[in-house]
This record gives structure tokens, C-alpha cells and sequence, in this order.
């Protein structure tokens, strides 16, 4: 069974810094690419960031140089560092297993397949 | 920031239809890129529910169709039932430089 379990949230102040945690269990985090994705409060989704197995990093515009996605493939386990945070960052955040799924004609990639739970950031003075 | 957009919300009666549709550009579902759907339950966390437009995921109910044509994609919902009473979001792969994973704005489906 998968089960992605995030932690870290929490609040912090702006301009302040925090690091999230997904730990996994059932899959192995090195061989497949994982996002972070957040929902602010009762907004929709949003894409935050992937790591690939190959160790490429992409971001949304609005984190870039701000954020940095990395993993401990001994611990098995996704971070998310959120540095110079503001209040829109404020929201649920989500660790994703990315899919892969192929049949005999077509393969089925970018998407989401297993989610965690989420955890709170709340950035606020 | 969505780049795809989808109705605010739809409504159906206990056994009824309802389709949501998922409008994107050129750069993302009309470049070919497939479009994958998620449930979410009041208060949890989202759901694979259609990936690559028309498949389901192990343990989705038939009930759940996916489709598309074009610049868009639908789900569908046969045979409505209080349990999918949800936020429904597309999602799909966009080419452009400001983004990558792109999803939808989200569809509040409420079971009258």
C-alpha cells in the first residue's frame, strides 16, 4: 500500500523559512518523480514543483528561487524548502507520486497518482 | 493563474447525468497533451479519478467517463449518487514557459 505522509507546516512569519517533509512508504521516491502541489484556503490546485528520478527540478514562476524541491533517498523522503515566504503562499500542500502507465499502443505520464494527506502553511505576522 | 478553465459548479438530481468540461489552448490540451481528472471529497485530499482522458484508475467506479477532443475534455457522471457530491479538477501538461503542470479551476458538483 502507498501512503505519502507530509509534515513541516506549520506558521511562519513572512520573509521567514520553512522545510516540508513527505515521507513514503510502499514506493521507493528516487525511482519516480514527485511533486508538491497546494491548495490555498478555498482556492484551487496548484501545481508547486516536480523532481524527477533523473534529479531534474522544475517550479512554478511564482516560487522560483524562492523554493527548492530536493529528496533523501536513504530516508526515502521528499523535501519542499520554502525560503523568503509571502502570505499568498499560505495554503494545504500536497506530496504527489507522479503516474506512468502504458498499454500496447500508448504510455500515460504527468500525472498524479497517489497524494498525501497535505500540511498547513500558514504565513502571517 | 489556471490555465484551464471549467465551470464553477454543476448540479443533478440522484441518477442523474452531469458533464463537466475542461477548456484549454493550444500549448497544453491541444497539443496533444492527455488530461487526467481528480475527485475531492469535502476535507481530503484529491483523487486520481480518470488519467491519459478515458481510463480509470483501479477501484473507480464505471459510472466516471472521461473524453476528449480538441482543445477541451469532459467528464461525465452517469447515475449520480449523493457519495459524488465533490470538487472535480482536470489536469494536463502545458508547453509553455510559465508552466508545466497546469489544472483546472475546479468544479463544485452538488447532488440536489
Amino acid at each position: 500500500e502507498v501512503q505519502l505522509v507530509e509534515s513541516g507546516g506549520g506558521l511562519v512569519q513572512p520573509g521567514g523559512s520553512l522545510r516540508l517533509s513527505c515521507e513514503a512508504s510502499g514506493i521507493t521516491v528516487s525511482n519516480d518523480y514527485m511533486s508538491w502541489v497546494r491548495q490555498a484556503p478555498g482556492k484551487g490546485l496548484e501545481w508547486v514543483s516536480v523532481l524527477y528520478s533523473g534529479g531534474s527540478t522544475y517550479y512554478t514562476d511564482s516560487v522560483k528561487g524562492r523554493f527548492s524541491i530536493s529528496r533523501d533517498n536513504s530516508k526515502n523522503t521528499l523535501y519542499l524548502q520554502m525560503n523568503s515566504v509571502r502570505a499568498e503562499d499560505t495554503a494545504v500542500y500536497y506530496c504527489a507520486r507522479g503516474g506512468n502507465d502504458c498499454t500496447s499502443t500508448h504510455c500515460y505520464t504527468w500525472y498524479f497518482d497517489f497524494w498525501g494527506r497535505g500540511t498547513l502553511v500558514t504565513v502571517s505576522s | 493563474q489556471s490555465v484551464l478553465t471549467q465551470p464553477p459548479s454543476m448540479s443533478g438530481a440522484p441518477g442523474q447525468r452531469v458533464t463537466i468540461s475542461c477548456t484549454g489552448s493550444s500549448s497544453n490540451i491541444g497539443a496533444g497533451y492527455d488530461v487526467h481528472w481528480y475527485q475531492q471529497l469535502p476535507g481530503t485530499a484529491p483523487k486520481l479519478l480518470i488519467y491519459g482522458n478515458k481510463n480509470r484508475p483501479a477501484g473507480v467506479p464505471d459510472r466516471f467517463s472521461g473524453s476528449k477532443s480538441g482543445t477541451s475534455a469532459s467528464l461525465a457522471i452517469t447515475g449520480l449518487q449523493a457519495e459524488d457530491e465533490a470538487d472535480y479538477y482536470c489536469q494536463s501538461y502545458d508547453s509553455s514557459l510559465s508552466g508545466y503542470y497546469v489544472f483546472g479551476t475546479g468544479t463544485k458538483v452538488t447532488v440536489l
